[in-house]
């Protein structure tokens, strides 16, 4: 069965150090993967989506960048995190282009930027 | 920008009574789908409606779909305390080859016991 992997939960991070954030899908190959952010209370905002390895498309201007090293693998970093980069951020995944498929969420990861 | 917006933000309601969302959104869809948070957890997914569908079931759960008027609502009968949550209708549009999902801010629900 597919499975996706978040972490870590929580982070506090000091505003202007880095940031990763990795997602890791098993159990399903070429997979759609997305990051999410979420405001407190609110929808979620598409950050960035993946269609394939080293393929990345960014939904909106942003201190934070993307990246596929590897088909199930889905990296979120930022070389120096500012305090509206503060959220919840959320990995996801789904099946091909064309297909009717559901979106697979991982547990999301509380950053907290001090 | 948000494809689907929800409507209420925020719903309470009694233990054993209905509730109702709805969702409306702005273009051509593949399928839209409604999805389920609790507070401060992944989402997760609860039913899907495909654009040439106009009603699906599952459980307690029955969803519309109106393509002309580019609306949705979900339904929850007889609702629990358990059924407390957030919930979150998501577009696939019909133009993104990547089978993008775009969401709308969501219905707080609560149901008191």
């Amino acid at each position: 069965s597919q499975t996706i992997h978040q972490w870590p939960a929580t982070l506090v991070q000091p505003v202007g150090s880095p940031l990763s954030l990795e997602c890791t899908v098993e159990g399903t190959s070429n997979p759609n993967l997305y990051w999410y952010r979420q405001a407190a209370g609110r929808g979620l905002q598409l950050l960035f989506y993946s269609v394939g390895i080293g393929q990345i498309s960014s939904e909106v201007p942003q201190n934070l960048s993307a990246s596929r090293p590897q088909d199930r693998q889905f990296i979120l970093s930022s070389k120096k995190l500012l305090l509206s980069d503060s959220g919840f951020y959320l990995c996801a995944w789904s099946g091909a282009a064309g297909l009717n498929t559901e979106a697979f969420f991982g547990q999301g990861t509380r950053l907290t930027v001090v | 920008s948000q494809q689907g917006e929800e409507d209420p933000q925020a719903l309470s309601i009694q233990e054993g009574e209905n509730a109702t969302m709805n969702c409306s959104y702005k273009t051509s869809i593949n399928n839209l789908q409604w999805y389920r948070q609790n507070s401060g957890r992944g989402l997760v997914h609860l039913i899907l409606i495909r654009s040439n569908e106009r009603e699906k079931h599952s459980g307690r759960l029955r969803v519309t779909l109106d393509t002309s008027k580019k609306s949705s609502s979900l339904l929850i009968t007889a609702s629990r305390a358990a059924d407390t949550a957030s919930y979150f209708c998501a577009t696939d549009d019909y133009n993104n080859a990547g089978n993008m999902l775009t969401f709308g801010g969501g219905t707080r629900l609560m149901v008191k016991p």
